[in-house]
């Protein structure tokens, strides 16, 4: 099983659409959380953090649940620009602050 | 702030030769900076992390008398791909961690190999 599942899509959304990206984790120990945004053959930039009382950027909501180490993205109103892949991505609670991604979730916004 | 810089952004090489991958954390100290490697339509995967002053990491299956890396400084670690071949062909990208304790990790901008 993997550490980072997530659903490879492509989701493919017109522009204004909500569309919500889900993703589990294995590891019980994991600490922190992150969704990031890959565009093509560009490194990750980081999207948000996800805490659990969940948060919102803008357009952007995420959620943490615990108990199910389930995490998920919501994009409200998406954008042409929103195209990309995005990483849900988690970091153990050990001293050596590594990274673990998901294989990533692809979103195509069309006009 | 918290920009990281790779050096060269590609690199074309012929099979059998070395080739080294710069990362350098412009405005910040690191010292704990991460390699990855990435394959067309996958994940980023961890190759190895590197502190400064101390050997580095590898995760399971990454050979490290292959993929020599050098952490020397607080600003700068450097991934070496010694003898080459196509199917070292990737994407490497690497980040640092900031010195604050923060789990928050600045990726670079990558650094596309391709071996021929």
């Amino acid at each position: 099983r993997k550490e980072v599942e997530q659903d490879p899509g492509p989701f493919n959304v017109p522009e204004g659409a909500t569309v919500a990206f889900n993703c589990t984790y294995s590891n019980s120990a994991s600490q922190s959380f992150f969704w990031y945004r890959q565009d093509c053959r560009k490194e990750p930039k980081l999207l948000m953090s996800v805490y659990s009382s969940g948060n919102e950027d803008g357009r952007f909501t995420a959620q943490l649940n615990r108990a199910s180490q389930y995490i998920s993205l919501l994009i409200r109103d998406s954008k042409l620009s929103d195209s990309a892949t995005y990483l849900c991505v988690v970091n153990i609670a050990d001293s050596s602050y590594k990274l673990i991604f998901g294989s990533g979730t692809r979103l195509l916004v069309r006009p | 702030g918290a920009v990281v810089s790779q050096h060269p952004s590609w690199v074309i090489c012929k099979s059998g030769t070395s080739v080294k991958i710069e990362c350098r954390s412009l405005d910040f100290q690191a010292t704990t900076m991460f390699w990855y490697r990435q394959f067309p339509k996958q994940s980023l995967m961890l190759m190895a992390t590197s502190n400064e002053g101390s050997k580095a990491t590898y995760e399971q299956g990454v050979e490290k008398d292959k993929f020599l890396i050098n952490h020397a400084s607080l600003t700068l670690s450097t991934l070496t791909v010694t003898s080459a071949h196509p199917e070292d062909s990737s994407f490497y990208i690497c980040s640092a961690r900031a010195n604050r304790g923060s789990n928050e990790q600045y990726f670079g901008p990558g650094t596309r190999l391709t071996v021929t």
